[in-house]
């Protein structure tokens, strides 16, 4: 079974810092790995994707993340955080199938202080 | 369409009263999920279809859930004699087959307030 663990439910940052969103997942097979992005009374956006190929994947609105295998883990980054990436942020994990559903984080909040 | 239109964006209801949800995928998407996030919560899976055969049901809460997507491109999702633990956002995405079948595309849900 798959499962998607993120450490931390909510993340403050300072406007220009670092951002570090945490997602650990378990999966059976190598998986399909997403973020997600979910903005007040909006549905869910595609951040960015690994499928396969190069571990580094970079994403809109200049986040990336990097799958590593060895630790299981699909965290995303940002070098200088913006205020307008506020907002709430998904993990999810999906196997090969197009019939594989995808399993979701319990999502992190991003909070950036001015 | 453009994207994947759910409708009503907004509801609320009485409990025990039934209600319907509506989802209209982008156009010559085969595959179609149902999805319900509680307050705080990350999206909890609840239904696929693939065209028309609903593959998946593992998801429904309850019997008082019921979704058809009978000519495979509307969808519906009906929940029976509503209950307060029913009150959640459903989030209804789709997707293609072939190259673009792992990404989701994702609706901006319809909120069940149940009262």
């Amino acid at each position: 079974a798959q499962s998607v663990t993120q450490l931390g439910s909510h993340v403050s940052v300072s406007e220009g810092a670092l951002v570090l969103l945490r997602c650990n997942y378990s999966s059976s097979v190598p998986p399909y790995l997403f973020w997600y992005v979910q903005y007040p009374n909006q549905g869910l956006q595609l951040l960015l994707k690994y499928t396969t190929g190069a571990t580094l994947v970079k994403g809109i609105n200049g986040f990336e993340a990097e799958f590593k295998k060895s630790e299981t883990s699909f965290h995303l980054t940002k070098p200088s955080a913006h205020m307008s990436d506020a907002a709430e942020y998904f993990c999810a994990v999906r196997g090969y199938s197009s019939a594989s559903k995808i399993i979701f984080g319990s999502g992190t909040r991003l909070s950036i202080r001015p | 369409g453009a994207g994947v239109s759910q409708s009503p964006r907004y509801k609320v209801a009485k409990r025990g009263q039934d209600v319907a949800l509506r989802c209209d995928p982008i156009s010559g998407h085969v595959s179609l999920f149902w999805y319900q996030q509680a307050l705080g919560q990350g999206p909890e899976f609840l239904t696929y279809f693939q065209n028309e055969a609903q593959l998946d049901k593992s998801g429904l809460p309850s019997d008082r859930f019921f979704a058809e997507r009978p000519e495979g491109s509307v969808s519906t999702l009906k929940i029976q004699r509503t209950q307060q633990e029913d009150s959640a956002v459903y989030l209804c995405a789709s997707s293609s087959q072939g190259p673009g079948a792992n990404v989701l595309t994702f609706g901006a849900g319809s909120r069940l307030t149940v009262l």
